[in-house]
């Protein structure tokens, strides 16, 4: 099963409205990221967070990061028509040659 | 331009004619992935390689086979196609950060359909 599950599957705002998707997971990680994907496009790397960290920002993006809860949320702010994406959560265990997505939240963002 | 390149893009071809979709990376990178991505199931991991020659089963690996005989190149290849395995492929690489961390680059994906 999947490791990671998005929250809400489908999100639709108006430009210039922020964004925010959640992120659950089910086993202890080492780290946690989050990817974008255009449609029908390969998977671009957004920004990483460490499982010992609790927050990152990376211009727009500001990730935070709960491991007592086993979740994650991505806020986009100040939303943009080019924003509009499908975003994923990754989570790597120890093992790090394994990666596993959940299953995405497709964002809208209307001009 | 550091990339992952996966042939082919796009592929119809009928159950049980044996497939191949290549995979090449021209970034050094140890780990390799090749991921399918269906509606509703998000991306399920079915084969990954940690290094030349080590090759290990991901989530979804029944009916896929793998090798990894180069570190820069990792075919997926699909011995009896079937219609259930019609799907969006994507390869991957990365390399472990200090951390551990596992950042990938994917490739551009390819559609398969098998009828």
């Amino acid at each position: 099963s999947q490791q990671g599950e998005e929250d809400p599957q489908a999100l639709s705002i108006q430009e210039g409205e922020n964004a925010t998707m959640n992120c659950s997971y089910k086993t202890s990680i080492n780290n946690l990221q989050w990817y974008r994907q255009n449609s029908g496009r390969g998977l671009v790397h957004l920004i990483l967070i460490r499982s010992n960290e609790r927050e990152k920002h990376s211009g727009r993006l500001r990730v935070t990061l709960d491991t007592s809860k086993k979740s994650s949320s991505l806020l986009i702010t100040a939303s943009r028509a080019a924003d509009t994406a499908s975003y994923f959560c990754a989570t790597d265990a120890l093992n790090a040659g394994k990666s596993t997505f959940g299953d995405g939240t497709t964002l809208t963002v209307k001009p | 331009e550091a990339q992952v390149t996966q042939n082919p893009r796009y592929l119809i071809t009928v159950t049980g004619k044996k497939l191949t979709v290549t995979c090449s990376q021209n970034m050094n990178h140890e780990y390799m992935s090749w991921y399918r991505q269906d509606p509703g199931l998000g991306l399920r991991q079915i084969y990954y390689s940690m290094n030349v020659e080590v090759t290990d089963k991901g989530d979804v690996p029944e009916g896929y086979k793998v090798s990894r005989k180069e570190k820069r190149n990792f075919p997926l290849i699909l011995e009896s196609p079937s219609p259930n395995q019609t799907s969006l492929y994507f390869c991957a690489s990365s390399s472990p950060t200090p951390s551990g961390a596992n950042v990938l680059t994917f490739g551009a994906g390819s559609r398969l359909t098998v009828l």
